[in-house]
């Protein structure tokens, strides 16, 4: 079975620092992991992909197997950084392409 | 030029009603999904279709039917509706196969149904 774990269902900072929404996940294969976003108002959307190890808005996340986490960070958050965010785990390995998703963090950047 | 689209976005209906949503991708993907949103905000996959085949079918009341016409749609029809049922649906597609490396799944707007 495969699981994701997003402690945190909210996360408060303000303006200029740093932040880290964790995620942790159990999966006995190789999985893909994501970071999607949903700003107010709008559709889901693919932030990070573990694959591409790139930095997206100032975004990046690492995937850690021996912790098996995969937390996103930011080094100084934005107002405009303020959304929901899941991490989601795919799992490749077994063809299963439905996401399992955390329960999501909502990051409040206040000014 | 909307690459997953939904229609409608807000329904409100009685229980007991059947009701349908339908969404349909441009992308040319092969995978089409369903996925509930609870009010606590929490996704979970309902469906998931690979041309027009179902492939993952995730515990969910028969009353749910998703129905595939073809490859750029996937609607999802609900009889009997009931409280429960309250949430918002998205629906997404990718492309699947070997060559494919990534799963970026791209989601539609959502409906939120209100059953009362």
């Amino acid at each position: 079975a495969q699981r994701v774990t997003q402690p945190e269902k909210l996360l408060s900072v303000f303006k200029g620092a740093p932040v880290e929404l964790k995620c942790n996940y159990s999966y006995s294969g190789s999985p893909e992991l994501f970071w999607y976003v949903q700003y107010s108002r709008q559709r889901l959307q693919l932030l990070l992909r573990h694959i591409s190890r790139e930095s997206i808005k100032g975004f990046t996340a690492d995937l850690n197997k021996g912790e098996t986490s995969f937390h996103l960070k930011k080094p100084f958050a934005q107002e405009e950084d303020s959304a929901m965010y899941y991490c989601a785990l795919s799992g490749r390995d077994t063809g299963r392409r439905a996401l399992t998703f955390g329960s999501g963090t909502r990051l409040q950047v206040q000014p | 030029d909307t690459a997953v689209s939904q229609t409608p976005k807000y329904l409100v209906t009685q229980m007991g009603n059947d009701k349908s949503i339908k969404c349909e991708q441009n992308l040319g993907h092969d995978t089409m999904y369903w996925y509930k949103q609870d009010s606590k905000k929490f996704l979970k996959i309902m469906f998931s279709y690979n041309n027009k085949e179902l492939i993952i079918n995730e515990t969910v009341p028969n009353r749910f039917s998703p129905k595939s016409p073809d490859k750029a749609h996937l609607n999802l029809h609900i009889n009997s509706l009931e409280l429960g049922d309250s949430a918002v649906y998205f629906c997404a597609s990718s492309q699947e196969g070997l060559a494919v490396s990534y799963n970026e799944q791209f989601f539609g707007p959502g409906t939120r149904l209100t059953v009362l």
